[in-house]
């Protein structure tokens, strides 16, 4: 079946990068963006940025620009995501997430229909 | 930027109640860019219904959508007890690419 299988949690000190991955099964790799979408505890869902894993493009949310950088590899059907220089706030859950574009009649629709478990990163001194 | 405005923030209900969740957008939002998703505690969030009013693959009929423009609306007709659970609306847009609205949790009363 479709999936997204995430790496494990992550403890990290403040000022230390972290590279969470997320692997596709299911489904051919290249034809999806992967989305990062991330949650504070008690919070809301915060979108980060989108990569396509065919042309390796990427497109990040402005509160992460410079700090934020989106990879794959191909060849293992992986998706990373790497966040540099953590503080406390960046404790969250990060998700990814694979973006479902479709045209039907004349409307495009997106939405984002398969998502990983998520991985806790917890930054803490 | 577009913000998508969730209300109320905490919805009190019992099962069976019919639930009314509201999502408003600060600018039009095309119908088929505006999406809403479930999530449970300590799960991924699910996807309920695209293009505003299309419910997604195994999501019961008792879940509809609805809106347009920058007034959208999820409908949950009869609560189950699984459906106690937090919403959120999420349109696709060009900068930035998506945005969330704040949640609205629905809760047992």
């Amino acid at each position: 079946q479709v999936q997204l299988v995430q790496s494990g949690a992550e403890v990290k000190k403040p000022g230390a990068s972290v590279k969470v991955s997320c692997k596709a099964s299911g489904y051919t790799f290249t034809s999806y963006d992967i989305n990062w979408v991330r949650q504070a505890t008690g919070q809301g869902l915060e979108w980060m940025g989108w990569m396509n894993p065919n042309s390796g493009n990427t497109g990040y949310a402005q509160k992460f620009q410079g700090r934020v950088t989106m990879t794959r590899n191909t060849s293992i059907s992986t998706a990373y995501m790497e966040l540099s220089s953590l503080r406390s706030e960046d404790t969250a859950v990060y998700y990814c997430a694979r973006e479902f574009g479709i045209v039907a009649t004349i409307y495009y629709y997106y939405y984002m229909d398969v998502w990983g478990k998520g991985t806790t990163v917890t930054v803490s001194s | 930027e577009i913000v998508l405005t969730q209300s109320p923030g905490t919805l009190s209900l019992s099962p069976g109640e019919r639930a009314t969740l509201s999502c408003r957008a600060s600018q039009s939002v095309s119908s088929s860019y505006l999406a809403w998703y479930q999530q449970k505690p300590g799960q991924a969030p699910r996807l309920l219904i695209y293009g505003a009013s299309s419910r997604a693959t195994g999501i019961p009929d008792r879940f509809s959508g609805s809106g347009s423009g920058t007034d959208f609306t999820l409908t949950i007709s009869r609560l189950e007890p699984e459906d106690f659970a937090v919403y959120y609306c999420q349109q696709y847009g060009s900068s930035p690419r998506w945005t969330f609205g704040q949640g609205t949790k629905v809760e047992i009363k």
